[in-house]
């Protein structure tokens, strides 16, 4: 079965530092996998998203995720973080058996201090 | 989003009570979702519906009924509410014709609590 894992339940950076988000993944095949964030008070955004090409997938907001195959890893990354970034953020991952349905991870609560 | 809707935004009730939380979308998406929110569970799919005459259960689907009365409209029941229903709702829609199609698009949620 698919599945994403978010080991961080929280980040803490300081603004203008860079910042890393956490997942890996667990599927058998491809994984076409996602990032979400949820500002408060409000439902899920979609961030980005990796299905095929370039490791490196450029999202919102000045955000990026690396796909690594060898380490089943999908971090979500920003080179300057700003305290309006702070946000509860998703991994998620397609559920091959299922088409449009998402797996979602645990999340992950990134906190950014002035 | 404000193309995806959710009435009622908060909700009080007590166990035993049945109610309806209601979703609305003006996006014309076939597919439409429902969802709770947990803290350190993340989101668990409840129904999904990929048309007016598709309903599907999802991971935690027992408690709980829907209804797609139309394409826009797709609401969430609980028939007789216990404690540990009490979380964050939210409805999400998605087209696969969308040039993104994976990509889910979610209303405000519904905060319920249940006593």
């Amino acid at each position: 079965a698919q599945s994403v894992a978010q080991p961080e339940d929280q980040v803490n950076v300081a603004e203008g530092n860079p910042l890393t988000v956490k997942c890996t993944y667990s599927v058998s095949g491809n994984p076409y996998l996602f990032w979400y964030v949820q500002y408060p008070n409000r439902g899920l955004q979609f961030l980005l998203k990796y299905i095929t090409g370039d490791n490196l997938v450029k999202g919102s907001y000045g955000f990026e995720a690396e796909f690594n195959k060898s380490q089943t890893s999908f971090h979500l990354k920003k080179p300057s973080a700003l305290v309006s970034d702070s946000a509860l953020y998703f991994c998620a991952v397609r559920d091959m058996a299922g088409a449009d349905k998402l797996i979602f991870g645990t999340g992950t609560r990134l906190q950014v201090f002035p | 989003d404000a193309d995806v809707t959710q009435t009622p935004r908060n909700r009080i009730t007590k166990t035993g009570k049945r109610i309806m939380l209601e979703c609305s979308q003006t996006k014309g998406h076939d597919r439409m979702y429902w969802y709770r929110q947990d803290p350190g569970l993340g989101l668990r799919l409840i129904y999904y519906s990929f048309d007016v005459k598709d309903i599907n259960k999802g991971e935690i689907s027992d408690g709980y009924s829907v209804s797609r009365q139309a394409q826009a409209k797709f609401s969430l029941s609980l028939e007789s509410a216990i404690p540990n229903q009490t979380a964050l709702y939210f409805c999400a829609t998605s087209d696969p014709k969308w040039q993104i199609k994976d990509e889910q698009f979610f209303g405000p949620g519904t905060r319920l609590t249940v006593l």
